[in-house]
């Protein structure tokens, strides 16, 4: 089954505490997204892949880091978490651009305390 | 940042009405226009997409109108169902960007 998943589906941590989420596309995309998905915020874009190692900033990248070394793999990590990225986060992939059908995980729930 | 404008946010329909969602972008770069329906608990799943060379497009009770003079689209929902209940994101798309709408939730009560 085509998919892309993330782990782990919910997450506590403290502040200050490093942590990864992973994600993990079936789908041979080049084009990988995360996204942060806040209440009246919609859906906002941290960073993203056009292909391995190869990775930009999206729109609030602040506090993010992400790598692509694998093309089925793109972690997102969070060096050194703070209460305002308690967020739900999602992973994107794509065929081409972003102007192609993007496939989302299940997303990530995190609360940061 | 190029924002992608979308309205309502919340919106009640009765089951077998119309719903109508609209959207207002401003980067003319965009050459795609998706709309992502989720689901609680879910991520977002495309539903229906248009490019600006289109006007229309239909799928099944889903419709985009497409209006490039205005920078606007919108979602019509036809006959709308107790299923159809979600949230619903306009996007606007480049190569190597997604702005997303911040999203309207729609409740359709029998």
């Amino acid at each position: 089954e085509a998919q892309v998943t993330q782990n782990p589906r919910y997450l506590i941590t403290v502040t200050g505490k490093k942590l990864t989420v992973t994600c993990s596309q079936n789908m041979n995309h080049e084009y990988m997204s995360w996204y942060r998905q806040d209440p009246g915020l919609g859906l906002r874009q941290i960073y993203y892949s056009m292909n391995v190692e190869v990775t930009d900033k999206g729109d609030v990248p602040e506090g993010y880091k992400v790598s692509r070394k694998e093309k089925r793999n793109f972690p997102l990590i969070l060096e050194s978490p703070s209460p305002n990225q308690t967020s739900l986060y999602f992973c994107a992939s794509s065929l081409g651009g972003f102007n192609t059908e993007a496939f989302f995980g299940q997303g990530t729930r995190l609360t940061v305390v | 940042q190029q924002q992608v404008k979308q309205s309502p946010q919340s919106l009640i329909v009765q089951k077998g009405g119309i719903s109508i969602i609209n959207c207002a972008y401003e980067n003319t770069a965009f050459d795609y226009f998706p709309w992502y329906q989720q689901f609680p608990g879910k991520g977002p799943a495309l539903l229906i997409a248009i490019r600006p060379d289109v006007s229309e497009k239909k799928e099944g009770r889903f419709t985009i109108s497409f209006n490039k003079s205005a920078k606007q689209f919108s979602l019509h929902i036809m006959d709308s169902q107790p299923g159809d209940s979600a949230t619903y994101f306009c996007a606007g798309a480049g190569s190597y960007q997604l702005t997303f709408g911040k999203g309207t939730k729609l409740s359709v009560i029998p």
